[in-house]
């Protein structure tokens, strides 16, 4: 099993930019998280989804958007990228919600200058 | 509001050592979950374990070890006889209900031969 596959693994943006951040996983779960990582802090739940068709804001979900057009796939969306953004950004996924722990990518490394 | 302290920013110690780190958290639940997991270099969190607030009895599994004492707010983590392998950095977190799991700023762990 390939887990939880995220793409890219690096990029840089230039400020005002949009991208995609990718996340795919193969185990049918119905839940997917976005989290980003701050140097030196812990993680922070940006968007989630408890199923398909299904999306929720976490605590930081301001400049961000994501879909869930489909079980396996959870993009993220970056519109207009700031320096604020610059981030670790991990995708994670579990079968029954935060509470089992879940499976995490490892990681989009974004840095907007 | 919901908070999990993890004081010690980076630990190191040589091989064979036993090692623990502290996580205290503040909650006004009296149903609450706590978490640990590990960020290798790799750069993906694993998930190690999780224990529920009506739960305290110690939890083993190989040289990992978890003491969580309601008493004093915390949930530490020993590993016993250390190992290289053993480097990482070790997040604890607290369910903060629904999807969301508050993250402590993690304690880098530098294990040298």
């Amino acid at each position: 099993n390939a887990g939880v596959t995220q793409t890219p693994k690096f990029r840089i943006l230039k400020i005002g930019q949009s991208m995609t951040l990718q996340c795919t996983q193969d185990m049918n779960h119905n839940y997917m998280y976005w989290y980003r990582q701050d140097p030196g802090m812990g993680l922070k739940l940006i968007y989630y989804s408890v199923g398909a068709g299904i999306t929720d804001k976490g605590e930081v979900p301001n400049g961000y958007n994501v879909s869930r057009s489909t079980t396996e796939d959870f993009p993220l969306r970056l519109e207009l990228a700031a320096p604020s953004q610059t981030s670790v950004y991990f995708c994670a996924s579990s079968y029954e919600g935060a509470l089992s722990g879940g499976t995490f990518g490892s990681g989009t490394r974004l840095t907007v200058v | 509001a919901q908070k999990v302290t993890q004081a010690q920013t980076e630990i190191s110690v040589v091989e064979k050592e036993d090692v623990t780190l502290d996580c205290v958290y503040e909650t006004r639940d009296t149903t609450y979950y706590l978490f640990w997991y590990k960020q290798p270099p790799s750069g993906e969190l694993v998930f190690l374990i999780r224990r529920n607030s009506f739960d305290e009895q110690n939890e083993i599994s190989g040289r990992y070890s978890w003491n969580f004492q309601k008493s004093t707010s915390s949930f530490n983590f020993t590993i016993t006889a250390s190992q290289v392998v053993d480097s990482a950095v070790y997040f604890c977190a607290l369910w903060g209900g629904s999807e969301k799991l508050v993250f402590g700023k993690g304690t880098k762990l530098t294990v040298n031969p």
